[in-house]
């Protein structure tokens, strides 16, 4: 079964500070792999997808493919990063290409 | 900026009854989704719907939900005889054929009692 986990529920940190969120995916072929956000009472959007090793915001995420991760980096979080942040793997099984999102990190980033 | 909208944004039905929850997809997209996402889980994959008929859907959408672009603009989920369980966020997204990403709606949460 095509599984993504991510191990923290709640990270905490000071601005500043580097920021980790983890994510590691569990998939048959090698699928595309993207980090949503959801701000405080907003959408959830696209942050960033492995394709296209682009840094948004500062994140950046590598893709891992021996040890099945897509963590998410920043290193000087900043207050306004505070969000909820999805890893999401697609599954691009016929033109469907639906989304299976992990639990999700609530990273908040104290002054 | 175009937008996906959703309809409305919360929404409070007696258990048993029909709610239809609406979005409005961006307008040059053809792809269509519902996810859910119950309170303190994860949001889950419902349904995708593409040139007016589903193309996946989740072991969660059961005979009790459906589906439907009744126009051009609108596309609606229908839950026949909500139950308790059924209270979650319900979120809308559309997709640019060729493209992959998502663009999600604001949610309907739905509360049933």
């Amino acid at each position: 079964a095509q599984r993504v986990t991510q191990p923290e529920k709640l990270l905490s940190v000071f601005k500043g500070a580097p920021v980790e969120l983890k994510c590691n995916y569990s998939y048959s072929g090698s699928p595309e792999l993207f980090w949503y956000v959801q701000y405080s009472r907003q959408r959830l959007q696209l942050l960033l997808r492995h394709i296209s090793r682009e840094s948004i915001k500062g994140f950046t995420a590598d893709l891992n493919k021996g040890e099945t991760s897509f963590h998410l980096k920043k290193p000087f979080a900043q207050e306004e990063d505070s969000a909820m942040y999805y890893c999401a793997p697609l599954d691009s099984g016929g033109s469907n290409y639906k989304l299976t999102f992990g639990k999700g990190t609530l990273l908040t980033v104290n002054p | 900026e175009p937008e996906v909208t959703q309809t409305p944004s919360h929404q409070v039905t007696q258990m048993g009854q029909e709610v239809i929850l609406r979005c409005v997809p961006i307008s040059n997209h053809l792809y269509f989704y519902w996810y859910r996402q119950i309170l303190g889980q994860k949001v889950e994959f419902l349904v995708s719907f593409y040139n007016n008929e589903i193309s996946e859907k989740s072991e969660i959408f059961d005979d009790q939900f459906s589906v439907e672009r009744p126009d051009g603009s609108n596309f609606t989920l229908k839950i026949r005889s909500t139950k308790l369980e059924d209270s979650a966020m319900y979120f809308c997204a559309s997709r640019v054929t060729g493209g992959t990403e998502a663009f999600f709606g604001q949610g309907t949460r739905l509360t049933v009692v």
